[in-house]
């Protein structure tokens, strides 16, 4: 079974850091792309980065230059590095897997809490 | 940035059927994929490339895509159907390629 968990979510000050992370099992991690999105409590979903399997990266540019996507594919796991972050960037952050930068996205994990918050 | 606009709520009564709109500028010249979200739940790819249904949704469950609206329909509508929905596209040209609706409540009632 396809499976994707996130974690590393938690409340943090604005200004501060945190790192998320995705564990990936049931396919071959290194042969697909990989998405961040998020959605603020009662909002829509955005798009918030995303990794080729050459290590290939794209930003919107909300979080351009404060978040930064990896991946290490021996671990079957994905990362988002998120540093100055801001009380706009409260929400629910969903790693999901595509077959190509442009494609659809399928399946997503259950999310992970993220509140910026003094 | 390319925009998507969907209406906030769509209401329909079990065994009817609902349409669920995405307009964008020439979006029929782009792929649309359609997504639901039950409460407390993540996304699930119900509809993509347009009009093709991933293993495990059901045939009640089809789109169209042309000119500058984008249509998900869902037949014989039943009360696990109830969610929001949202359509999505990539748009090469943006600095925020990967653009999604503002979702539609569906509400069966």
């Amino acid at each position: 079974e396809v499976q994707l968990v996130e974690s590393g979510g938690g409340l943090v000050q604005p200004g501060g850091s945190l790192r998320l992370s995705c564990a990936a099992s049931g396919f071959t991690f290194s042969s697909y792309d990989m998405h961040w999105v998020r959605q603020a409590t009662g909002k829509g979903l955005e798009w918030v980065s995303a990794i080729g399997t050459a290590g290939d990266t794209y930003y919107p540019g909300s979080v351009k230059g404060r978040f930064t996507i990896s991946r290490e594919n021996a671990k079957n796991s994905l990362y988002l590095q998120m540093n100055s972050l801001r009380a706009g960037d409260t929400a629910v952050y969903y790693c999901a897997r595509s077959e190509s930068i442009a494609a659809p996205l399928s399946p997503w994990g259950q999310g992970t809490l993220v509140t910026v918050s003094s | 940035s390319y925009v998507l606009t969907q209406p906030p709520s769509v209401s329909v009564a079990p065994g009817k059927t609902a349409r669920i709109t995405c307009g964008g500028n020439n979006i029929g010249s782009k792929s649309v994929h359609w997504y639901q979200q039950k409460p407390g739940q993540a996304p699930v790819l119900v509809i993509y490339y347009d009009s093709d249904r991933p293993s495990g949704i059901p045939e009640r469950f089809s789109g169209s895509n042309s000119g500058n609206t984008a249509t998900l329909t869902i037949s014989r509508v039943e009360a696990g159907d109830e969610a929001d929905y949202y359509c999505q596209v990539w748009d090469s040209s943006s600095d925020h390629p990967r653009v999604f609706g503002g979702g539609t409540k569906l509400t069966v009632l």
